[in-house]
């Protein structure tokens, strides 16, 4: 059972426009999520994250929206520029648990 | 402060060998997980070491097993390699032991098997 789904396997964006991944999860326990970055031949950097006291945390070109009752979370990119391109992975832990739940990944290209 | 070090980057074994996988964590950081990524599959966990013992374990065979030394380095081995372990590795090191602690990756090593 996928805890954590970003359904949009790739998502292909204008330069200069806003970039919206998605991420839904399942676990009504989680109360910290994540968001990592990951170019081709490097290991995931992180980028954001949100507790879910929160419904949104912004860090320059990058935000992250929380909706607890929908269980979902997005991660806004404004403007979208060529070096965003890579694999975007959201991740999600609950209180008291160590390990983090990862979704799939989704394929950001960013278009001249 | 130098990053997480994972050696080596490339390996490529045959089905039925052995092949053990290095991390050198950052510089304080005393918690380690590894994790396997295969396409269209994100990041599974496979374990977590701190303070040398084996905190938390993924749902993999006991094939896959690590270790961690006094100085927080770590080492995974996988036995009686199988096709399907093709896959990049990774390991990633934290401060403390708590989800909310952002994990600082390596760069993996990516396993083939033959």
């Amino acid at each position: 059972d996928q805890q954590v789904k970003q359904n949009s396997p790739s998502l292909s964006v204008q330069e200069g426009r806003i970039s919206i991944l998605n991420c839904d999860y399942t676990n009504s326990m989680f109360d910290y999520f994540l968001w990592y970055k990951k170019y081709p031949a490097e290991g995931p950097t992180f980028l954001i994250s949100i507790s879910s006291i929160k419904d949104k945390n912004e860090d320059g070109r990058f935000t992250v929206f929380l909706n607890k009752s929908a269980k979902h979370l997005s991660l806004h990119i404004v403007p979208s520029q060529p070096g965003d391109s890579a694999v975007y992975f959201c991740a999600a832990s609950a209180l008291g648990n160590y390990q983090l739940i990862w979704g799939a990944g989704t394929k950001l290209i960013i278009k001249p | 402060k130098a990053g997480v070090t994972q050696t080596p980057r490339y390996l490529i074994k045959t089905r039925g060998q052995q092949v053990t996988l290095s991390c050198s964590p950052i510089s304080g950081h005393r918690s380690v997980s590894w994790y396997q990524q295969t396409p269209g599959q994100g990041l599974q966990f496979l374990f977590e070491y701190f303070s040398e013992t084996q905190r938390n374990k993924g749902n993999f065979p006991g094939r896959f097993s690590g270790r961690q030394f006094s100085n927080s380095r770590s080492e995974m081995n996988v036995s009686t390699l199988e096709l399907g372990d093709s896959a990049l590795y990774l390991c990633a090191s934290s401060l403390v032991r708590r989800g909310q602690s952002p994990l600082h990756f390596g760069n993996g090593t990516r396993l083939t098997v033959t």
